[in-house]
């Protein structure tokens, strides 16, 4: 069973369209990020929710909203495409106040606008 | 915000040679994590060092914490072809930016 699930894996639209990405996790944690990883390999956080709150909010332009319909879903919606959109997008899921806090990642989808 | 910075950029090495590749960072930390990142995959958790280890060891995996240099090292020993892959350090429990990590290659 897949821990963190994520979809589609790959998203190829043109410039100007609205795309969404799911993620779902079923590891039972209570927080969930958004990950932008850009062809120089850094991996930029963008979103967090704990509980189906947000809690980070990176400087990301207002066409990206993320919406956590319960904690163990976290979607990606993207207005407005743009051609620096292009990426690889991550989910990662963490149980949060424990010792050994660590990340379960997605496998990722790769968006490339046209 | 970046938490942790790689280095070296890239490394490449022979079949069954050790890889150490080093994590700075800037601010205190309660630990340390190091992930991988398999070409196309998410990142995944390797290993965990607290702020108070100094060493600690998983398999072929050696972690070393120098809290007053703000610095980390992870050691690969016996190195395998499947160990090329990129490597991330975070200090942050994910809730910043990762370096751009450092790249390691295998040869068979």
């Amino acid at each position: 069973d897949t821990a963190v699930s994520q979809t589609p894996k790959y998203l190829v639209t043109q410039m100007g369209n609205d795309k969404s990405i799911k993620c779902e996790q079923n590891l039972g944690h209570d927080t969930m990020y958004w990950y932008k990883q850009d062809s120089k390999k850094f991996l930029k956080i963008m979103f967090s929710y704990n509980n189906k709150e947000l809690i980070i909010n990176e400087t990301v332009p207002n066409r990206f909203s993320p919406k956590s319909p319960d904690k163990a879903h976290l979607n990606l919606h993207i207005n407005s495409l743009e051609l620096g959109d292009s990426a690889v997008y991550f989910c990662a899921s963490s149980q949060q106040d424990v010792p050994d806090e660590k990340l379960f990642f997605g496998s990722g989808t790769q968006l490339s606008v046209l | 915000s970046q938490q942790g910075e790689e280095d070296p950029q890239a490394l490449s090495i022979q079949e069954g040679e050790n890889a150490t590749m080093n994590c700075s960072y800037k601010t205190s930390i309660n630990n340390l994590q190091w992930y991988r990142q398999n070409s196309g995959r998410g990142l995944v958790h390797l290993i965990l060092i607290r702020s108070n280890e100094r060493e600690k060891h998983s398999g072929r995996l050696r972690v070393t914490l120098d809290t007053s240099k703000k610095s980390s090292s992870l050691l690969i020993t016996a190195s395998r072809a499947a160990d090329t892959a990129s490597y991330f350090c975070d200090t942050n429990a994910g809730k910043s930016t990762f370096g751009d990590g450092t790249t390691l290659t295998v040869k068979p």
